[in-house]
């Protein structure tokens, strides 16, 4: 079975720093992968997916991703961190079921 | 506003009791998923339907069933209930097509079992 691993289960920056969040996925096919994040009392929204068409992915809230077939990741990154940036960050894969990485919480310092 | 609703949004109950968690998907989507959220166990995917079917199932007890209706709404029944069901239960729904896969994810069910 396709699973996403998330490098870090927090991360914190400064506001204006660059945002980066790890997820490395286990397929011997290049799979569909997809960022979602959560903010406090809500539920998952999606930020971006990358469905082969191309290896970068630009997202929502100035939110991109990488596509790395090499390195099997798919990394999220965010120039310039803003405080509304700080949620919890989650990484999928999408299979029968959809399965979601265990999270990274990001923190945004001022 | 995704468009999914849950209800309802919080419910306590006890030990052994039974609850239902109801969902409405986005007009026009034909899947719903289910999933649990724990601060222990993370996100874990319970069952997937597609227009009335199942189509995929998770991590989910033999304690809890689901089922879509005809109207495509969805309800996971939660029986027999331990302490450590208590989550927040998430309702998704997804749209076929270019867009299929993209979960729109309700405002999730809370419960707490004492």
């Amino acid at each position: 079975a396709q699973s996403v691993t998330q490098l870090g289960s927090h991360v914190s920056v400064s506001e204006g720093a660059l945002v980066l969040l790890r997820c490395n996925y286990s397929s011997s096919v290049p799979p569909y992968l997809f960022w979602y994040v959560q903010y406090p009392n809500q539920g998952l929204q999606l930020l971006l997916k990358y469905t082969s068409a191309a290896t970068l992915v630009k997202g929502i809230n100035g939110f991109e991703a990488e596509f790395k077939k090499s390195e099997t990741s798919f990394h999220l990154t965010k120039p310039s961190a803003h405080m509304s940036d700080a949620a919890e960050y989650f990484c999928a894969v999408s299979e029968i079921g959809m399965r979601f990485g265990a999270g990274t919480r990001l923190t945004v310092k001022p | 506003d995704s468009g999914v609703t849950q209800t309802p949004k919080h419910l306590i109950t006890a030990t052994g009791q039974r609850v239902t968690l109801r969902c409405s998907p986005r007009s026009g989507d034909l899947s719903v998923y289910w999933y649990q959220q724990s601060l222990d166990q993370g996100l874990q995917f319970l069952i997937q339907y597609y227009n009335g079917e199942e189509r995929a199932k998770g991590n989910i007890l033999e304690r809890f069933s689901a089922q879509q209706f005809p109207d495509l709404h969805s309800e996971l029944n939660l029986s027999s209930l331990e302490l450590g069901d208590s989550a927040l239960y998430f309702c998704a729904s997804s749209p076929t097509g270019a867009r299929a896969g993209e979960l729109f994810f309700g405002e999730g069910s809370r419960l707490t079992v004492l």
